[in-house]
């Protein structure tokens, strides 16, 4: 069983602050690193696939980096909104696995109004 | 619009019954899924199946099992349901080919066994 790991569990944050959160993963063989978004009722959907060591993404108010080296990625949420409120999900795909997903427990984000 | 489709929502099952999910994806995608998610434990791995009729074990595969005739289309198959297996079970399929293989979830089946 892969070691993927995120933290923290859950965390509240107030509207208009700014946030972030980590996943740590092996740091060998790494092939793929995916991050996730849970909303209520809704399925996972895919925020970012990042591939290469020292990779930044951007989605909006969403950012996220990649350290490989290191086995650890961290998620930005600037100026939370109320609808950023949801399950962030770390997926960790490694070299010789036939790309299958190894998910971390997840960060549950609740934006206070 | 690309979809994963899961056969039930909801599902009410009694211990001992053979339980069958279903799960078809319309994308041709040569990767399919399947995970429980249970409350601080994220999503786990129960099977995942990478080709027609090929399957591997995931992280907690056992009482379950899985069959995988078709491309588009791979069933979770409970031998004998007992409680424990009360979950919120995912479909996910994905490409094989390249690094931007993101997966695509379908909308959840919550079991319940009784």
């Amino acid at each position: 069983i892969l070691n993927v790991e995120q933290s923290p569990q859950s965390l509240h944050v107030q509207e208009g602050d700014s946030t972030n959160f980590t996943c740590s993963f092996p740091s060998s063989n790494f092939y793929a690193l995916h991050w996730y978004r849970w909303e209520t009722a809704k399925s996972p959907e895919a925020l970012f696939v990042m591939t290469l060591n020292g990779d930044e993404k951007k989605k909006g108010r969403i950012s996220a980096t990649l350290n490989t080296k290191e086995g650890y990625s961290y998620l930005y949420i600037k100026g939370s909104q109320p609808e950023d409120s949801a399950t962030y999900l770390c997926a960790f795909i490694e070299g010789s696995s036939d790309y299958k997903l190894s998910f971390g427990a997840g960060t549950t984000v609740t934006v206070r109004a | 619009d690309v979809k994963v489709t899961q056969s039930s929502r909801y599902l009410v099952k009694r211990t001992g019954e053979k339980v069958f999910l279903e799960c078809v994806q319309d994308m041709d995608h040569e990767n399919m899924f399947w995970y429980r998610q249970d409350p601080g434990l994220g999503l786990r791995l129960i099977y995942f199946s990478y080709d027609v009729k090929m399957k591997e074990k995931g992280d907690i595969p056992e009482g379950y099992s899985v069959s995988r005739e078709k491309k588009e289309r791979f069933s979770l198959i409970l031998e004998s349901a007992s409680t424990n297996q009360t979950s919120m079970y995912l479909c996910a399929s994905s490409l094989s080919q390249g690094q931007n293989t993101e997966a695509f979830f379908g909308q959840g089946t919550r079991l319940t066994v009784v």
